[in-house]
């Protein structure tokens, strides 16, 4: 059964720093992974998908990795700002067809 | 576009209570899903329909039932409300259940269950 699970838990940060949270998961046999954002009381966002084939996906300040032998997935911000408060979290699409969502990283980022 | 709609936002039962979540997507989507968002345990899959007319069972799917009503709508219905089924429900839904696929999420109904 596949488990994703994320590290740290929560993060608190200075304005301006780069920062990276980490996703790891159980079985490789995946088809993609995806990173969401969720606001406090709100829905989830999509941030960026990476397809299995692929080592990365960048969109602006945002970068992931996907190393699947290894079971790992990275998230890079970089100079982090204060909007970019939220919770982050990682799902992978199994070949069985199903999301499996990692418990999530609660980011914030001090003005 | 609205996106993926849900209601009710915030819903309080008492146990044994039944009811039904409503979700509807304007962006012509095949999938949807249901999902529960519970403390430290990330988002599980309860039921989904990968397209109109079918639906399959996800990871927790006991004392739930759901309805694919056209390609717009798909209702999560609970018969007998228990205590355990207190959680953030989120709707979601994609294109297809494909390699490329990307989710876009409903703001969530938040249920107690007394």
């Amino acid at each position: 059964k596949q488990e994703v699970t994320q590290i740290p838990a929560a993060l608190s940060v200075p304005e301006g720093e780069n920062l990276v949270l980490n996703c790891s998961f159980t079985d490789s046999a995946i088809y993609n992974l995806q990173w969401f954002r969720q606001d406090p009381g709100k829905g989830l966002t999509s941030l960026l998908l990476i397809q299995s084939s692929q080592r990365e996906q960048t969109s602006g300040r945002l970068n992931a990795s996907l190393d699947k032998s290894s079971g790992r997935s990275t998230l890079y911000i970089a100079a982090s700002q204060p909007g970019d408060s939220a919770t982050y979290l990682c799902a992978v699409l199994n070949y069985g067809q199903n999301f499996v969502f990692g418990p999530g990283t609660r980011l914030s980022v001090l003005p | 576009n609205a996106g993926v709609t849900q209601t009710p936002k915030f819903q309080v039962l008492k146990t044994g209570q039944s009811m039904t979540l409503q979700c509807a997507q304007d962006m012509n989507h095949n999938s949807m899903y249901w999902y529960r968002q519970d403390p430290g345990m990330g988002l599980r899959l309860i039921y989904y329909s990968a397209s109109e007319g079918t639906t399959d069972k996800g990871e927790v799917p006991n004392g739930y039932n759901v309805s694919r009503l056209n390609k717009r709508e798909f209702s999560l219905r609970l018969e007998s409300a228990a205590p355990s089924q207190t959680s953030v429900y989120f709707c979601a839904s994609s294109e297809y259940t494909s390699l490329a696929d990307t989710q876009y999420f409903g703001p969530g109904t938040r249920l107690t269950v007394l």
